[in-house]
């Protein structure tokens, strides 16, 4: 079955930076897109980064652009988000998603997530 | 960029039928997709391309999308529904991801 566990979380300072990895099984995982979306303490989904399957084409929402980088390493069926410069606003919970494609369309399996807390 | 709107808030009897709208300019030429959240829980897809349902959604479970709104309907509904419900799409013109802000179903 799909599993998507994710790793990385924690307390960071303002200005600070993180990786979050996901590990994922139960398919293959160089044959699809993958998504990072987060969720805000008591908030909606908001839409993270995508990339292509082969990583050739990545997508950012606009609260994160130049700021985050998505990259995956197929060899490892891990996918990675390196966040700096974070801020306040980013803290939440972030989490790994499968598209149902290779290109960006929905999400068929989720993650549990992990806290990613930006605090002084 | 898109803006997908969902009210806040929708309470229905168990038993009863809800639905739950997501409004957008000309959404109907889009393809739209519905997630299901728990509190403490990840999101769960209910419905995808505007009406199927992945496999081990209740039939209850249905979906529409036409003109400036889409809609889920949960028919005959449970206690087990209660949850926050999101609609999603893919915007190509912006190349994002954008959810509605999110419905919380009630069941009185």
């Amino acid at each position: 079955q799909v599993q998507l566990v994710e790793s990385g979380g924690g307390v960071v300072q303002p200005g600070g930076s993180l990786r979050l990895s996901c590990a994922a099984s139960g398919f293959t995982f160089s044959s699809y897109g993958m998504h990072w979306v987060r969720q805000a303490p008591g908030k909606g989904l908001e839409w993270v980064a995508f990339i292509r399957y082969d990583g050739s084409n990545k997508y950012y929402a606009d609260s994160v652009k130049g700021r985050f980088t998505i990259s995956r390493d197929n060899s490892k069926n891990t996918l990675y988000l390196q966040m700096n410069s974070l801020r306040a606003e980013d803290t939440a919970v972030y989490y790994c998603a499968k598209d149902w494609h290779k290109e960006p369309y929905y999400f068929d399996y989720w993650g549990q997530g992990t806290l990613v807390t930006v605090s002084s | 960029s898109y803006v997908l709107t969902q009210p806040p808030s929708v309470s229905v009897a168990p038993g009863q039928t809800a639905r739950i709208t997501c409004g957008g300019n000309n959404i109907g030429s889009k393809s739209v997709h519905w997630y299901q959240q728990k509190p403490g829980q990840a999101p769960v897809l209910v419905v995808y391309d505007d009406s199927d349902r992945p496999s081990g959604i209740p039939e209850r479970f249905s979906g529409s999308n036409s003109g400036n709104t889409a809609t889920l309907t949960i028919s005959r509904v449970e206690a087990g529904d209660e949850a926050d419900y999101y609609c999603q799409v893919w915007d190509s013109s912006s190349d994002s991801v954008v959810f509605g802000g999110g419905t919380k179903l009630t069941v009185l």
